[in-house]
């Protein structure tokens, strides 16, 4: 079993469209999560990040994190064409230093 | 803040020769850094992990002889590709990590396109 198991997609939605990313995680020690974006050809961009169980609101964006059910989300309100991209999501443990991903999930926004 | 630069952004060599990449943390001291490679359209391969001033941990199944790693200060760590062959064309991506991170997060440097040919 993966550590991170993630939806690959592609996933297509009508420009305003609430966007929900989802992924689940195997590992009851992760306390720490993040989204990462990842447009063609780039590096990975940090989106968000979130300790243990709870919500966090940036601007359009919602990150989610559910430890009871190991299952973390992302949520994008309003979506645009520009937030067309892959979109990772990562854990580990707290101290630790490795990332363990999901596989991404592509992201089109049509306008 | 937190932006790691990678040079060069792209790289095309011949098989038999050696491509060195350099990472950069530009505003933060990164006391670990970390080496992936992505093919397309899969996630991230963590290849290994640096400290600064100290030998790198390789990956499972990661040569440690052909991707030489060198982390020579807090903000610059360097992946020499060996006797670089066309499988080892991919998508290489440096992270780093903040000594005084609370969390685990990295940041990511743009990637760096290698082709072999």
């Amino acid at each position: 079993q993966k550590e991170v198991e993630q939806d690959p997609g592609p996933l297509s939605v009508p420009e305003g469209a609430i966007v929900s990313l989802n992924c689940t995680y195997s590992n009851s020690a992760f306390q720490y999560f993040m989204w990462y974006r990842q447009y063609s050809r780039k590096g990975p961009e940090l989106l968000m990040y979130t300790y243990s169980s709870g919500n966090k609101e940036d601007g359009r964006f919602t990150a989610q994190v559910d430890k009871s059910s190991k299952y973390i989300s992302l949520f994008i309100r309003d979506s645009q064409p520009s937030d067309s991209a892959t979109y990772l999501c990562a854990t580990s443990q707290t101290g630790a230093n490795n990332l363990f991903f999901g596989t991404g999930t592509r992201l089109t926004v049509i306008p | 803040g937190a932006v790691v630069s990678q040079h060069p952004s792209r790289v095309i060599c011949k098989s038999g020769t050696s491509v060195k990449i350099e990472c950069r943390s530009l505003d933060f001291q990164a006391t670990t850094m970390f080496w992936y490679r992505q093919f397309p359209k899969q996630s991230l391969m963590l290849m290994a992990t640096s400290n600064e001033g100290s030998k790198a941990t390789y990956e499972q199944g990661v040569e440690k002889d052909k991707f030489l790693i060198n982390h020579a200060s807090l903000t610059l760590s360097t992946l020499t590709v060996t006797s670089a062959h066309p499988e080892d064309s991919s998508f290489y991506i440096c992270s780093a990590r903040t000594g005084g991170a609370v969390g685990n997060e990295q940041y990511f440097g743009p990637g760096t396109r290698l082709t072999v040919t």
